[in-house]
């Protein structure tokens, strides 16, 4: 069935540093989707891609949606530390429902 | 003025207990969820109502039954709670695919 496969699965970086984390899957997605984690938090949405090739951006994020719509990236620039969190990419399979990769875990060292 | 709450935040309870969370979405959206994230983080849809309808069940044991009084709640209870039960549930609400999270509802069964 429809799955997404995200990676890494954990990242440790410095403060500062560039981050870039993506998603992809054997099916088509029409929609690509980019929600963030705190801990102790549900998941709020940071980014919605409608169209293949699309560069979205919000403030040091930017999520692009892959060509052939097999595909999508996240990067993050210059990370602070309330960027520590877990990423989920998100998409409707051809049910409507809307599923999860397992999440990227962004940790920054001190 | 919170988007999509959810009550208790918190509940700890014995095995075999019957227990009930309850959701609440501001949004106007027509759609709402049930997700469940377990320790590993990974979430997974439970169930889906449209304007009180439900439209999506996954394999989600009958011990679970989500309840719709209107569209602006949807409520989830669960009967003879079993020790892998314990996760914490996130009710959602949706504007075409872009969902909004409740703050989530760490249930502990002991």
């Amino acid at each position: 069935g429809q799955q997404l496969n995200q990676s890494p699965q954990s990242m440790f970086i410095q403060e500062g540093e560039d981050v870039s984390m993506n998603c992809t899957s054997s099916s088509i997605f029409n929609t690509w989707l980019w929600y963030k984690q705190d801990p102790g938090e549900g998941p709020v949405l940071l980014i919605a891609l409608y169209k293949a090739g699309e560069l979205t951006s919000n403030g040091r994020l930017t999520a692009q949606f892959g060509i052939t719509r097999k595909d999508s990236f996240l990067n993050i620039s210059a990370s602070i530390p309330s960027d520590v969190g877990i990423y989920f990419c998100a998409g409707p399979r051809r049910d409507d429902k809307i599923i999860f990769g397992k999440g990227t875990r962004l940790h920054i060292l001190p | 003025d919170t988007a999509v709450s959810q009550t208790p935040k918190y509940l700890v309870t014995q095995m075999g207990n019957d227990k009930s969370i309850k959701c609440e979405q501001n949004l106007g959206h027509d759609t709402m969820y049930w997700y469940k994230q377990d320790s590993k983080k990974f979430l997974k849809i439970m169930f889906s109502y449209n304007n009180k309808e439900l439209i999506i069940n996954e394999t989600v044991p009958n011990r679970f039954s989500p309840k719709s009084p209107d569209k602006a709640h949807l409520n989830l209870h669960i009967n003879s709670l079993e020790l892998g039960d314990s996760a914490v549930y996130f009710c959602a609400s949706s504007h075409i695919d872009e969902q909004f999270f409740g703050p989530g509802t760490r249930l502990t069964v002991l």
